[in-house]
Formats: structure tokens, C-alpha cells, sequence
């Protein structure tokens, strides 16, 4: 299994432009996650989504849209990005329905907008 | 804002002593994580203590919760080389299925 992957990996925007991260994962799970880690501070919720078809809010949601494609993938786009969004994006995913409230997350993707 | 505060910000200690590090959050809890990052990865689960639970042990690492005082740690004992990572707490409260994380302690093992 190859657990939670996202593409890309880097990437460089100016700002204005837009962009979609992608992240997918392999082992079923029900809920999915994208966070944002900046610089010497831990990972803040930007949305998630409980279950395929449902997504929410979290803790820093403003300038990003999430599309729930199907179980498997959940997406995040910037519409139109700022220099304020230059971090590193996680992806992650739970079986909630185990309530084990694990994640597991996948390799990250290093955004910088100039 | 984040639920928890992590204490040290950064611990360097030698290879095969043991390091210990604080997490205090703010809110009622289910369950508290611990997990690591190394440098420039995802981060990896490590450890799921429940809010009944007082104390718990994964290998060489124990940890310990005290709902009262709304603090955790963790320590890992005999510390590697390859111990050298980021370690975040992440709190879970309610019925919500959501983490909420600390800042983390960056730890460095010297050989």
C-alpha cells in the first residue's frame, strides 16, 4: 500500500495564480484532512472532510476550496494565492470508524508564492 | 490557535540518555497523540494515550497524562541518533474527529 500520497511535491506560484494539491489514499479510510505547517509552529486545519461528499471548515479555511472527489481523494485549491500562503501542506487521512483517531499523513508539499 | 504548548521548544541531549518532553492543552479531551516528524516528512503516529488513562508504554516510550493538571509527556529513554525528529502532541476533544496540535519540541541526539 502506498498509504497517503500528494502531488506535487514543490511548487512555485505567483501571486494571483492558481493551483490544485492533490492527495490520495489506498487504505479505505473515511475521513481525510489538509493542514498547513508554517515555520516553528505545528500543523493548523485548513479543511477536512469526514466522510466522501461531506467537508468542513477548520481552523485556518480562508483563500482555499476542497473538492471530497470520491472516498479516496481530496483535493485543495488556491484560487488566487498570496505570499501568506508560502508553507508546507500535509494531507492525512483517519478510519473513523474505528475511533481510533489516528492519521496518517502523507509526504507534504512545499508551496512558496512569490 | 492551537490547543497545546510544548516545552522544551528544543532539547539536545547525548545519545542514550533520555529525553523528556512537556505538552499542555487547554480543553477537555478524549484523547491526546504524540507523533514525529523528521525533517522535511509527514509526520508518523507514535502513541494514543485516552483521557481515562494515566499512563502508557510503546517500546522505549512512556507516556503519561494528567487530566487534572491538562498536561502530558513523553519520554523516550535510551535515545538514538535516529531519534532526532520533531515530537508533536495533538489533542482530540469531544466527538470531534478533528487533532488539534501543539508547536512541538525539535529534538536533537548528539553521538
Amino acid at each position: 500500500n502506498a498509504g497517503v500520497t500528494q502531488t506535487p511535491k514543490f511548487q512555485v506560484l505567483k501571486t494571483g495564480q492558481s493551483m490544485t494539491l492533490q492527495c490520495a489514499q489506498d487504505m479505505n479510510h473515511n475521513s481525510m484532512y489538509w493542514y498547513r505547517q508554517d515555520p516553528g509552529m505545528g500543523l493548523r486545519l485548513i479543511y477536512y472532510s469526514a466522510s466522501e461528499g461531506t467537508t468542513d471548515k477548520g481552523e485556518v479555511p480562508n483563500g482555499y476550496n476542497v473538492s471530497r472527489l470520491n472516498k479516496r481523494e481530496f483535493s485543495l485549491r488556491l484560487e488566487s494565492a498570496a505570499p501568506s500562503q508560502t508553507s508546507v501542506y500535509f494531507c492525512a487521512s483517519m478510519d473513523s470508524g474505528v475511533y481510533s483517531y489516528e492519521q496518517y499523513f502523507g509526504p507534504g508539499t512545499r508551496l512558496t508564492v512569490t | 490557535s492551537q490547543q497545546g504548548e510544548e516545552d522544551p521548544q528544543a532539547l539536545s541531549i547525548q545519545e542514550g540518555e533520555n529525553a523528556t518532553m512537556n505538552c499542555s492543552y487547554k480543553t477537555s479531551i478524549n484523547n491526546l497523540q504524540w507523533y514525529r516528524q523528521n525533517s522535511g516528512r509527514g509526520l508518523v503516529h507514535l502513541i494514543l494515550i485516552r483521557s481515562n488513562e494515566r499512563e502508557k508504554h510503546s517500546g522505549r516510550l512512556r507516556v503519561t497524562l494528567d487530566t487534572s493538571k491538562k498536561s502530558s509527556s513523553l519520554l523516550i529513554t535510551a535515545s538514538r541518533a535516529a531519534d532526532t525528529a520533531s515530537y508533536f502532541c495533538a489533542t482530540v476533544g469531544g466527538g470531534a474527529q478533528k487533532l488539534v496540535f501543539g508547536q512541538g519540541t525539535r529534538l536533537t541526539i548528539n553521538p
